[in-house]
């Protein structure tokens, strides 16, 4: 079984500022990874994902990620987050042996971007 | 390139009534996931379903919860009786069956319980 820990509930920042983003995973096999992002009253829409090659992967809005197998981490990074970015973000996780499966959240964390 | 539809955006009913969400997936997208997201327990997968079979109902708490989907293009979930621990926000999710794709969302269903 899966598990994600994602290890800041909240998050506040300035305007400008870079941010990172937490999380931590325990799997016994390989295992995909993704960033959802939640504005308010909204689903959740994807970020990025690591399914494998470079450990260090760019997705929308200027935010990447980087995999690290041996701390079993993934932590999303922005070096300059905007108002735009408050919102809450899922890491998510599910087994790398084909087809898609269930994902396995994280408990979220809240980022909150002031002027 | 329409996203998931969910329906109706918000339900608010009186306890012991059946409420019937319902979930329009991505075409072509084979797998649909129904979670419900809540302050105190996070995003929970309630059940996921495969080319319209259930695969997995583990997260479905207790029999008040049913879920169906008679083809590919549609899906409820009814909660019959409905009760007050039953108020949160309910989402929909699809997916292709290929590897590494992500889980697609609708906007979700709050649904309220007095």
């Amino acid at each position: 079984a899966q598990s994600v820990t994602q290890l800041d509930s909240q998050v506040p920042v300035f305007e400008e500022a870079p941010v990172e983003l937490r999380c931590n995973y325990s799997s016994s096999v390989s295992v995909y990874l993704f960033w959802y992002v939640q504005y308010p009253n909204q689903g959740l829409q994807l970020l990025l994902k690591y399914l494998s090659g470079s450990t260090l992967v760019k997705g929308i809005n200027g935010f990447e990620a980087e995999f690290n197998k041996s701390q079993t981490s993934f932590h999303l990074r922005k070096p300059s987050v905007h108002i735009s970015d408050t919102a809450e973000y899922f890491c998510a996780v599910t087994p790398a042996r084909g087809g898609s499966e269930k994902l396995v959240f994280g408990k979220g964390t809240k980022l909150t971007v002031n002027p | 390139d329409a996203g998931v539809i969910q329906s109706p955006r918000h339900e608010v009913t009186e306890m012991g009534q059946e409420v019937t969400l319902r979930c329009k997936p991505i075409s072509g997208h084979d797998y649909l996931f129904w979670y419900r997201q809540t302050m105190m327990r996070g995003l929970e997968l309630l059940i996921y379903f495969n080319n319209n079979v259930p695969i997995d109902d583990s997260g479905m708490p207790e029999d008040r919860f049913s879920a169906k989907m008679p083809n590919a293009s549609f899906s409820t979930l009814k909660i019959q009786p409905s009760e007050p621990r039953d108020s949160a926000v309910y989402f929909c999710a699809s997916s292709r069956q290929a590897v590494g794709q992500p889980q697609h969302f609708g906007d979700g269903t709050r649904l309220s319980i007095l």
